[in-house]
């Protein structure tokens, strides 16, 4: 059973367009995160949630817009996808939040064209 | 400044061989570090943590220098499955950031037969 998962694994689309991608764990953690990794392999932090609660929202357009319907889900939707939002998006979670101990989904490869 | 800088290499090592990694981290008050390793097209999977008084995990040895700022991974009778990227994870203090991770952008290792 994959611990993280998330789906879709690939991603291509025009721009302008609006995508979700969505993030399952199964590990009963309290604390869900997604990160962004771009072309140049920096993985940055995007949102955290704790027990479906917004706890870190970085700088970031607000046309991605993350929901957790409950513990084990964080979602992303991206509204009026750009060019630069071509990444990889990786959703984590981790059993408490202030802990580096971060489990991946495979992450979700998305390009916009 | 960046939070955390990594050499990117490429490093390229024979099998067998010792290799070490450094990281240097810009903000003193950072809590907690740790190494994670991520395979090509993979995610991240934490490899160790790093404590004040250096550890070991098999052929893996991590060190920490608050002084300096410097932590370092190093690789004994390197494998061909060592072959990754590694990269260096600072945690900010709670109270100021709740926790956030930060990643540097890693170094690359290829290991050849």
């Amino acid at each position: 059973d994959t611990a993280v998962s998330q789906t879709p694994k690939y991603l291509v689309t025009q721009m302008g367009n609006d995508k979700s991608i969505k993030c399952e764990q199964n590990l009963g953690h309290d604390t869900m995160y997604w990160y962004k990794q771009d072309s140049k392999k920096f993985l940055k932090i995007m949102f955290s949630y704790n027990n479906k609660e917004l706890i870190i929202n970085e700088t970031v357009p607000n046309r991605f817009s993350p929901k957790s319907p409950d513990k084990a889900h964080l979602n992303l939707h991206i509204n009026s996808l750009e060019l630069g939002d071509s990444a990889v998006y990786f959703c984590a979670s981790s059993p408490r939040r202030n802990t580096g101990e971060l489990f991946f989904g495979e992450g979700s490869r998305l390009t916009v064209l | 400044r960046k939070e955390v800088e990594q050499d990117p290499g490429p490093f390229n090592v024979p099998e067998g061989a010792t290799v070490a990694f450094n990281c240097t981290y810009s903000n003193s008050a950072s809590q907690s570090f740790f190494w994670y390793r991520q395979d090509c097209r993979k995610e991240p999977k934490l490899l160790m943590s790093v404590y004040s008084s250096g550890n070991e995990d098999g052929r893996f040895t991590a060190q920490l220098n608050r002084a300096s700022q410097y932590i370092s991974l190093l690789i004994r009778d390197s494998k061909l499955s060592d072959s990754a990227t590694y990269l260096c994870v600072v945690n900010l203090p709670r109270g100021s950031t709740l926790g956030r991770l930060y990643f540097g952008r890693g170094t690359q290792l290829t290991v050849w037969p």
